[in-house]
């Protein structure tokens, strides 16, 4: 079937402006996980949900971030007053273990490029 | 916390020739697992291997293999009879228990053809 889906897959936004960043994961998979991956580091946690349930929060920079996925499915991650900061690559990842997604593979999005000038 | 510390940023490797990239790491978690991860130039990450912290053999799959030194939280990827498509980013990540999922800073690999 299908692999991890993200769009857009490039966002220039202005500083200041709202963005809404989307995943669609492995239909049936339980576990999703948003990171940010800055130019030249690896991919830091933001959050993750265990199908709508937002079980981790704690990796979200700052308020200005909110992530959903009312659904149990499809989720959002949606940046407020975007900072040029925020810049970076968002990926999202998903996961079949209903143990949370923490031991088993996690299957990877192309990610998002988010440009904020 | 948890970290997780790759000290080669780039290793290259000649074509057929046999390459290990280094991973230490600390957790306080009794319960984790350890994955290298493998992010080629404009491609989606993708699984390389997965070792179970509570066992004490190394885990192999195919040209790859784990050198685990569980005291001493070492995590070691082997590439054996390297190849062009092997050229990536690979990202060492420890995963489980209250501190989640921590990734390395990442060692680019070159393959010398």
């Amino acid at each position: 079937g299908a692999g991890v889906s993200q769009s857009p897959r490039y966002k220039v936004a202005k500083r200041g402006q709202d963005v809404a960043l989307r995943c669609d994961p492995i239909s049936g998979h339980v576990s999703l996980f948003w990171y940010q991956q800055a130019l030249g580091q690896g991919p830091e946690f933001l959050t993750y949900f265990q199908n709508e349930a937002q079980l981790d929060k704690s990796g979200l920079p700052s308020d200005r971030f909110f992530a959903e996925r009312p659904e149990g499915s499809v989720s959002t991650l949606k940046i407020q007053r975007t900072q040029q900061e925020d810049s970076a690559v968002y990926l999202c990842a998903s996961s079949i273990d209903l143990s949370g997604g923490l031991y088993n593979e996690q299957f990877f999005g192309p990610g998002t490029r988010l440009t904020v000038l | 916390a948890q970290t997780v510390t790759q000290s080669q940023p780039e290793m290259s490797v000649q074509e057929a020739e046999t390459v290990t990239l280094s991973c230490t790491y600390d957790t306080s978690e009794s319960d984790y697992y350890l994955f290298w991860y493998k992010q080629p130039p404009s491609r989606q990450m993708i699984l390389v291997i997965r070792q179970e912290a509570y066992k004490q053999q190394n885990a192999t799959e195919n040209r790859f293999s784990v050198n685990f030194q569980k005291a001493a939280k070492s995590f070691s990827l082997k590439i054996s009879d390297s190849q062009l498509g092997d050229a990536a980013m690979y990202f060492c990540v420890v995963s489980g228990g209250y501190q989640k999922v921590t990734f390395g800073t990442g060692t680019k690999l070159q393959v010398i053809p």
